[in-house]
């Protein structure tokens, strides 16, 4: 699986969009762009995925720079229960690996 | 929206004690994996297990433990002889079928807390 960095953590405003972004310049023509994020000590929850077409869901928006080798997950409207740990995953099959992730600080 | 289940929340156990966690994965899943999170580090990988049998191992995945399907429903991990290390959040998780992409997503259980003294 592709290797993927991210910023370590952001902040943003409650209300604003909040843009997570994440390199994968490793990433192989078969891989997809997954993104988890974790609030406090929950389960890991799913939020969107994609291969190179921009994707958008009732969470976040989803869009991946040409070559592939980066993203940036747009939660168009951030809340403050959207404070959380926010992981960049690509892979084909098999295990997901979790890095450190982008803690998000949603502030009022 | 079906949920992946884990019993228990919390368990409190003394270190070389034998612990079982359970899940329940969502009914139409074919692929099943434990993950495991020590306070403050990362979500790490420890199994993955398809068609009774396992598929994927990590190195923290030794022979104290083990994983079974034993009724078709339930998912369980076994820790043989629990150290004070084995301290973490334990999270299940499913997947449909993994060969096509729309069901690659994993759904994570709650997670069951284990607390080894």
């Amino acid at each position: 699986d592709a290797k993927t960095t991210q910023p370590p953590s952001m902040d943003c405003a409650e209300g604003r969009a909040a843009n997570l972004p994440c390199n994968h310049s490793t990433i192989s023509g078969n891989e997809y762009v997954y993104w988890y994020r974790q609030i406090h000590s929950q389960g890991p929850q799913y939020i969107i995925h994609g291969l190179k077409n921009n994707e958008t869901n009732e969470m976040a928006s989803l869009i991946i720079t040409e070559d592939r080798k980066s993203s940036t997950l747009i939660l168009p409207h951030a809340t403050l229960r959207d404070t959380a740990v926010y992981y960049c995953i690509v892979r084909v099959r098999g295990k997901s690996t979790f890095g450190d992730g982008t803690t998000l600080t949603v502030k009022p | 929206e079906p949920e992946v289940t884990q019993t228990p929340s919390h368990q409190v156990t003394q270190m070389g004690q034998e612990v079982i966690l359970r899940c329940v994965p969502i009914s139409n899943h074919l692929y099943f994996y434990w993950y495991r999170q020590i306070l403050g580090q990362k979500v790490e990988f420890l199994v993955s297990f398809y068609n009774n049998e396992i598929s994927e191992k990590s190195e923290i995945f030794d022979d104290q433990f083990s994983v079974e399907r034993p009724d078709g429903s339930n998912f369980t991990l076994k820790i043989r002889s629990t150290k004070l290390e084995d301290s973490a959040m334990y999270f299940c998780a499913s997947i449909r079928d993994r060969g096509r992409t729309g069901a690659n997503v994993l759904t994570f259980g709650a997670g069951s807390r284990l607390t080894v003294l």
